[in-house]
């Protein structure tokens, strides 16, 4: 069964930790995107990346790293430098990165 | 002109009702539109690509307005189950990547 997995789907952590969201696709995407989304906005492009081993900055990179070794697989770091990490987190995959994008079911971050 | 820019609403209609959602875009260039639907705390879901002659599925219907750059999205006969915020996705200024609207919310009422 094709999809996009993002764990886990609620996420607590304490003011100056760092803490990675995971994201995986078996769908044989080369494209993948991480978003942010605060309640009552649209989403917010933090990174994406067309290739693996390769990624490129968004709208919104600072505070966040991201890396891609494997194609199925785009973590995402919510570094200590961000300064308001509570968020919705949605990653996305697509064949290109001008196609439809396909989204798991996210990951609520909570700041304490 | 932003980027990507929606009428954020809300949109509050009659079962039945006909609703027309637009969305302006800045790139000229753009070749790549389209229609997401989200419900509250969910992820967004595809609704439809846009095509430049247009595209209908089933009580949906989107068209590509090049000279004025906007994409809109017609629903008719609205249903309850068609409640949610509907977003617009298009190429940014640059060419480098899509992006999202901020959505435009749908309520339909019985």
């Amino acid at each position: 069964d094709g999809g996009i997995t993002q764990s886990p789907k609620y996420l607590f952590r304490k003011e100056g930790q760092n803490v990675t969201l995971s994201c995986e696709q078996n769908l044989n995407h080369d494209a993948m995107y991480w978003y942010r989304q605060d309640p009552g906005q649209g989403l917010r492009l933090i990174y994406y990346s067309q290739i693996v081993n390769d990624f490129q900055k968004g709208d919104i990179a600072e505070g966040y790293s991201v890396s891609r070794e494997k194609k199925e697989s785009f973590p995402l770091t919510v570094t200590s430098a961000q300064k308001n990490p509570t968020a919705f987190y949605l990653c996305a995959s697509s064949i290109t990165v001008f196609g439809e994008q396909f989204f798991g079911p996210g990951t609520r971050l909570t700041v304490l | 002109r932003k980027e990507v820019e929606q009428d954020p609403g809300p949109f509050n209609v009659p079962e039945g009702a006909t609703v027309a959602f637009n969305c302006t875009y800045s790139n000229s260039a753009s070749q790549s539109f389209f229609w997401y639907r989200q419900d509250c705390r969910k992820e967004p879901k595809l609704l439809m690509s846009v095509y430049s002659s247009g595209n209908e599925d089933g009580r949906f219907t989107a068209q590509l307005n090049r000279a004025s750059q906007y994409i809109s999205l017609l629903i008719r006969d609205s249903k309850l189950s068609d409640s949610a915020t509907y977003l617009c996705v298009a190429p940014n200024q640059a060419g480098t990547a899509l992006i999202f609207g901020k959505g435009t919310t749908l309520s339909v009422s019985s």
